[in-house]
């Protein structure tokens, strides 16, 4: 069965400092894809960044990096220069191929950024 | 671009009313499913469809139904509502199956059962 762990549950940070979220996932199909999702203080879901498990490089995108490593289960995103308006809830998801698209969510990492 | 719509955003039910939890994409996907949100749990798959005429169930299904009549639509059916049912709930819907294609959510609905 698959599962997503953030034990991370809150991140309190000063403005334009660096946030790192962790995630640690188990699933045993060798195909599978992993997803943030960014739930700000007005409650909508907003995918952010994908990867696949079979392509571990990693990217930066603005001020999002991640950091996937299957050799360690890991799958770490990382916000440069936080503002303020990335206060939020984020969410690590899992889905397998085998298992079609139903995703598997972590309990989230609330993050609050100080002005 | 309306996306993923839920209608209503919030409800508040006495226990053993039924009620259904609206959902409808635009964008022609065929993948649908519905979430709830605890706090401290994330969000946890109720039910899903990967097409019209096809629905099977998620990790928390019990108390709840659903259909799929059309690719659009995707209703969620409380038949006695209970306390325990208190939640958010998001619907999402994505294209194909076992794909990397991201879900997209709708806004959500707050129910409170009373």
């Amino acid at each position: 069965a698959q599962k997503v762990t953030q034990a991370q549950t809150e991140i309190s940070v000063v403005e334009k400092e660096d946030v790192t979220l962790d995630c640690v996932y188990e699933t045993r199909d060798t195909t599978y894809y992993l997803f943030w999702y960014k739930q700000p203080p007005s409650g909508e879901l907003v995918f952010l960044i994908r990867r696949n498990s079979f392509d571990e490089q990693n990217e930066i995108s603005g001020r999002y990096s991640w950091n996937f490593q299957k050799s360690t289960s890991s799958f770490n995103f990382t916000i440069t220069a936080s503002q303020v308006v990335d206060s939020a809830v984020y969410f690590c998801a899992l889905s397998e191929r085998a298992a079609g698209n139903k995703l598997t969510f972590g309990g989230g990492t609330r993050v609050l950024v100080k002005p | 671009n309306a996306g993923v719509t839920q209608t209503p955003k919030f409800q508040v039910l006495k226990t053993g009313q039924s009620m259904t939890l609206q959902c409808a994409q635009d964008m022609n996907h065929e993948y649908m499913s519905w979430y709830r949100q605890d706090p401290g749990m994330g969000l946890r798959l109720i039910h899903y469809s990967v097409g019209a005429g096809i629905t099977d169930q998620g990790e928390v299904p019990n108390g709840y139904n659903v259909s799929r009549s059309t690719t659009e639509d995707f209703p969620l059916r409380l038949l006695s509502a209970a306390p325990s049912q208190t939640s958010v709930y998001f619907c999402a819907s994505s294209y194909g199956q076992g794909t990397n294609q991201p879900q997209h959510f709708g806004d959500g609905t707050r129910l409170s059962i009373l």
